[in-house]
């Protein structure tokens, strides 16, 4: 079993809809919460990062965590076509303590939005 | 917001030859980079950590004599692949680690190296 699991999708949506992506993890350890957007050929670009349990909001981007299921879900409001790209979550222990603080990503959701 | 460059962005190579990727974090310093593997369609995974001036933590099943990583400064590190062959072909991405205080340091990625082994 992956420590994080994330449908590779593709999702197809069309402009305006509400996008859900979601992960589920194995190890409670997990304390930082992350939702990284890449484009083909480029970099992941942090969107969000939710510490522990909780909703954070940014824009027409939420991201919430479930620590209990062990569930994490980032939602886009009035997505746009600008918004195609491949997301990926991302989860690491708290730094310190010996955590170097590495990343452990899912596998990616990759999302078309349609004009 | 906090940069990293990596170069070179593509490179193709013919077996057996020796690859050097740059990782820098051009306007802050960073205590610690990471190097991924990206293959097409999959995530990415983490190859190795490296603090500057100490050995790099290689994670389990990456050979550490064929992926050489050096940190020598705070704003510098380097992935040397030795004697590429086909199978080494991937999407490299480092990324740096600032070093702001709190226990959320946040890490900033690079834009890759595409690299092509023939």
């Amino acid at each position: 079993q992956k420590e994080v699991e994330q449908d590779p999708g593709p999702l197809s949506v069309p402009e305006g809809a509400i996008v859900s992506l979601n992960c589920t993890y194995s190890n409670s350890a997990f304390q930082y919460f992350m939702w990284y957007r890449q484009y083909s050929r480029k970099g992941p670009e942090l969107l969000m990062y939710t510490y522990s349990s909780g909703n954070k909001e940014d824009g027409r981007f939420t991201a919430q965590v479930d620590k209990s299921s062990k569930y994490i879900s980032l939602f886009i409001r009035d997505s746009q076509p600008s918004d195609s790209a491949t997301y990926l979550c991302a989860m690491s222990f708290l730094h310190g303590s010996g955590n170097t603080g590495k990343l452990i990503f899912g596998q990616g959701t990759t999302l078309q939005v349609k004009p | 917001g906090a940069v990293v460059s990596q170069h070179p962005s593509r490179v193709i190579c013919k077996s057996g030859t020796s690859v050097k990727i740059e990782c820098r974090s051009l306007d802050f310093q960073a205590t610690t980079m990471f190097w991924y593997r990206q293959f097409p369609k999959q995530s990415l995974m983490l190859m190795a950590t490296s603090n500057e001036g100490s050995k790099a933590t290689y994670e389990q099943g990456v050979e550490k004599d064929k992926f050489l990583i050096n940190h020598a400064s705070l704003t510098l590190s380097t992935l040397t692949v030795t004697s590429a062959h086909p199978e080494d072909s991937s999407f490299y991405i480092c990324s740096a680690r600032s070093l702001r205080g709190g226990s959320y340091n946040e890490q900033f990625f690079g834009p890759g190296t595409r690299l092509t082994v023939l």
